[in-house]
């Protein structure tokens, strides 16, 4: 089974801050990557497919990068909006593993 | 508008089999490329992908639970129905059904969720 790896578990941050989360996959998962940002209460809101292609309706301040085995997430002026937990899920195996989260909150 | 909801029982006992249905709009399962997941999430923890369903009738499962896992769709309906065989207290958790497009290979739309706990 492939295993998803996020750094950190959580972080603290201010309004404005550049944010940068990562996930390390296993295997070579190739690019088949995708981000998510889950509000308490909520479903998980998909952010990011195919490692870096940003979903319809997705603020542009939010990038991914990475192929391989190491993918990163980045809010580049985070807003009060965006504090919240932050899942990768691999889809390059039969079992799209999501990653352990990463909680974002206020500084 | 695509939604998507979840509906079962919020209580099940040990041993037990738990039924929840999906009832979506928006998008045909009938259609190339479509396909429903079901993914579960225990308190405070990571989602984890359970099964999916997709518009030709192929069925995916995850390894751990393929033995008690079924999956069915009812395209007249637009509905999809997931049985959980021998329920466990560790199988609390909120249960979510998701749209995934195959070829993108992203769950694009949630259900709110509903939450399951398994108890005596």
């Amino acid at each position: 089974d492939i295993q998803m790896t996020q750094s950190p578990s959580s972080l603290s941050a201010s309004v404005g801050d550049r944010v940068t989360i990562t996930c390390r996959a296993s295997q070579s998962i190739s690019r088949f990557l995708n981000w998510y940002q889950q509000k308490p209460g909520k479903g998980p809101k998909l952010l990011i497919y195919g490692a870096s292609t940003l979903q319809s309706g997705v603020p542009s301040r939010f990038s991914g990068s990475g192929s391989g085995t190491d993918f990163s997430l980045t809010i580049r002026s985070l807003q009060p909006e965006d504090f919240a937990t932050y899942y990768c899920q691999e889809t390059h195996s039969a079992l799209w593993t999501f990653g352990q989260g990463t909680k974002v909150d206020i500084k | 508008q695509i939604t998507l909801r979840e509906s079962g029982p919020a209580l099940v006992k040990p041993t037990q089999t738990l039924t929840l249905t999906c009832s979506f709009s928006g998008f045909t399962l009938g259609s190339t490329g479509m396909c429903v997941s079901w993914i579960r999430q225990p308190p405070g923890k990571a989602p984890e992908w359970l099964a999916r369903i997709d518009w030709d009738d192929d069925e995916y499962f995850t390894t751990s639970l393929k033995t008690r896992l079924t999956i069915s769709k009812d395209t007249s309906k637009n509905q999809v129905v997931l049985t959980m065989t021998n329920m466990d207290p560790v199988d609390s958790a909120t249960y979510y059904c998701a749209r995934t497009i195959d070829t993108l290979r992203f769950h694009d739309f949630w259900g709110p969720g509903t939450p399951v706990i398994v108890s005596s």
